[in-house]
């Protein structure tokens, strides 16, 4: 059982937007940045977004990030189907004091 | 370029030990804490510990306390994870990542290493 919740699957047609949640609470996501990676089969962890909504160097700005509260999202605009893969949040847990992650989110392009 | 390099993929009976390496390349070692994440197969990804490398200080997740150790040897920017009495269930790929912002460790991280393989199998 993961720490943050994360929608298993997400579908969408080329070209068009999805949205990923990631729900956690005052400890995590509320007290601290959240970061997305992306992830292909058998390949490690890529950085998507960090600190909640900046996106690292070479990553297209279709991808955007925001928060509020307990909850973070990913959005993926015009999507293509090299975005097909899985996605998960992160952020650090201060009453846990441990990094935590959701379950991952699967993209599919339709 | 910021770059970090794993060892290879291991092979260990249940009760054995391992060891991981990770060498960071292409920025300064002892200015961003190294975090320790372990997937298996199909799950999540799942974190095990984090450490300083300029102090040696370190934190480990409750579930490995007692089985996991975390050193650096700063002389040749590596990092090391040693996982002990093995089980089935650590099988899994074993990554370092860099932490994302110098000096601090809750922004999380932003570069990983390749990922080591480590099947533990009677």
């Amino acid at each position: 059982q993961s720490v943050l919740t994360q929608p298993p699957s997400a579908s969408e047609t080329p070209g068009q937007r999805v949205t990923i949640s990631c729900s956690g609470s005052s400890s995590n996501i509320a007290a601290n940045t959240v970061n997305w990676y992306h992830q292909l089969p058998g390949a490690a962890p890529k950085l998507l977004i960090y600190n909640n909504n900046e996106r690292p160097s070479g990553v297209p700005e279709r991808f955007s990030g925001s928060k509020s509260g307990t909850s973070a999202s990913l959005a993926i605009s015009g999507l293509q189907s090299e975005d097909e893969a899985d996605y998960y949040c992160a952020a650090w847990d201060d009453s846990l004091n441990a990094w935590v992650f959701g379950g991952g989110t699967k993209v599919t392009v339709l | 370029q910021v770059q970090l390099v794993q060892s290879g993929a291991e092979v260990k009976k249940p009760g054995a030990s391992v060891t991981v390496s990770c060498k960071a390349s292409g920025y300064t070692f002892t200015s961003y804490f190294m975090f320790w994440v372990r997937q298996a197969h199909g799950q999540g990804p799942e974190w095990m510990g984090i450490i300083n490398p300029r102090s040696g200080d370190i934190n480990y997740a409750q579930r490995f306390q007692g089985r996991v150790t975390l050193t650096r040897d700063t002389s040749k920017n590596t990092v090391y994870m040693e996982l002990s009495s093995l089980k089935s269930e650590d099988t899994a790929v074993y990554y370092c990542a860099r932490g994302a912002v110098a000096g601090a460790y809750y922004y999380g991280a932003d570069v990983w290493g390749q990922g080591t393989t480590v099947t533990v199998s009677s």
